[in-house]
């Protein structure tokens, strides 16, 4: 079991630009979860998806942020136009239910510039 | 909405040494999840341990263990024998049990460093 897996690791976007993360959930896995990390702070909940489904979307910003999570392939979370303050670590988690703590993937730091 | 509070923004133990890292809730919740993370510098989100609240016992893990006082909503680590490769930012974290209040609430970290 390859665990949770992200990529890219490290993006880089230009102010303007689209940024898209991907998140692979483990292997059996329905439930996806993403979490930002400014630096020096703490995780902060976005979304919480189910196939093919939002669940919550309560800490998702309400403009230019958007996350998916097909029937099949990786969830995807994507932010257009970016700006310099959305730089920051992206984690994804997934679990099988949601009684369970999650695995977490390694993250995807993003940077614009 | 829960709240979780790390008043302790760094802490350092010598290696060997028994170290405690404190951690407080609020809630209005009567069952709930509690767990404790770890993130090195490299970044990666570790479980290190998890508590349901309607266990009385205290989780461990090894050198790892907790002291869970419900009424008090206060959910602490204790690292015993506390080894250099403990080194890292350590977040206490809160799940409502279902639905969609599944989401983890953190605390803003505690940086534990070891000393020889």
């Amino acid at each position: 079991n390859a665990g949770v897996m992200q990529n890219p690791r490290h993006l880089v976007r230009r102010r303007g630009q689209e940024a898209r993360l991907r998140c692979s959930p483990m292997k059996g896995h329905s439930h996806v979860y993403w979490y930002r990390q400014l630096p020096e702070e703490g995780l902060k909940f976005m979304v919480y998806l189910q196939k093919e489904n939002i669940i919550d979307e309560s800490g998702m910003p309400k403009e230019r942020f958007s996350a998916e999570f097909p029937k099949e392939g990786p969830s995807i979370l994507r932010i257009q136009q970016v700006v310099r303050g959305d730089s920051a670590a992206y984690f994804c988690a997934s679990s099988p239910n949601d009684r369970y703590g999650y695995t977490f993937g390694s993250g995807t730091r993003l940077t614009v510039v | 909405a829960q709240t979780v509070t790390q008043s302790q923004p760094e802490m350092s133990v010598q290696e060997a040494e028994t170290v405690t890292l404190s951690c407080t809730y609020d809630t209005s919740e009567s069952d709930y999840y509690l767990f404790w993370y770890k993130q090195p510098p490299s970044r990666q989100m570790i479980l290190v341990i998890r508590q349901e609240a309607y266990k009385q016992q205290n989780a461990t893990e090894n050198r790892f263990s907790v002291n869970f006082q419900k009424a008090a909503k206060s959910f602490s680590l204790k690292i015993s024998d506390s080894q250099l490769g403990d080194a890292a930012m350590y977040f206490c974290a809160y799940r409502s049990p279902t639905g969609t209040a599944s989401k983890l609430t953190f605390g803003t970290g505690t940086r534990l460093q070891v000393t020889l």
